[in-house]
């Protein structure tokens, strides 16, 4: 088990670029979440996927970010035409279909200029 | 409109004191109510969880207490120490679902 590993781990682009974000779930594990948290807040759920299906989206992930799971292994989170307010640690985090708990990495801190 | 409210947003504690976190959930069909530490820099990681079928959970120094007819819980460190020093979070969820959180309660242990 070597944990649930995210690049990189920071990124700083300018407004207006396009930004890519990977993750690597625990290997055994078939559901994989993404979250977003800003400063002095807890994390908030963006999307998340049972091997290659993209279960569900909030209402936070704008027609601007876009995420896979090709073949129901590592995950990429695109953000397009970035914004100042996209500056936030984005973290995944993975679980098995039969237990419940998630299991995060350690984040990808992204900073718009 | 917020479905954990977490208390308090800072707390500070002697060395080997009892730090006591609050939350308070209003979606009865959680049935998962796990609480995360986090460093800074750092993801946050699983420290201890419970199921609304009991009402109290202890693992090492933490403890969870959990009140189903108050919709709340919370989370006690023993003998409180400087490591323990970070930001803490209680989140609830339904089935396998995402998880969503309280605002976090930043810690300070002090010697």
């Amino acid at each position: 088990d070597t944990g649930v590993s995210q690049n990189p781990r920071h990124k700083i682009t300018k407004r207006g670029q396009n930004v890519t974000f990977r993750c690597d779930p625990i290997s055994e594990h078939n559901r994989l979440y993404w979250y977003r948290q800003t400063l002095g807040q807890g994390p908030e759920f963006l999307t998340y996927f049972q091997n290659e299906a993209q279960l569900e989206k909030s209402r936070l992930l704008s027609d601007r970010f876009s995420a896979e799971r090709p073949k129901g292994s590592f995950s990429t989170l695109e953000i397009q035409r970035t914004e100042q307010g996209d500056s936030a640690m984005y973290l995944c985090a993975s679980s098995s279909a039969s237990r419940y708990t998630q299991y995060f990495g350690p984040g990808t801190r992204l900073t718009v200029l | 409109q917020q479905q954990v409210k977490q208390s308090p947003q800072s707390l500070i504690v002697q060395k080997g004191g009892i730090s006591i976190i609050n939350c308070a959930y209003e979606n009865t069909a959680f049935d998962y109510f796990p609480w995360y530490q986090q460093f800074p820099g750092k993801g946050p990681a699983l420290l201890i969880a419970i199921r609304p079928d009991v009402s109290e959970k202890k693992e090492g120094r933490f403890t969870i207490s959990f009140n189903k007819s108050a919709k709340q819980f919370s989370l006690h460190i023993m003998d409180s120490q400087p490591g323990d020093s970070a930001t803490y979070f209680c989140a609830a969820r339904t089935g396998n679902t995402p998880l969503v959180f309280g605002k976090g309660t930043r810690l300070s242990v002090i010697a």
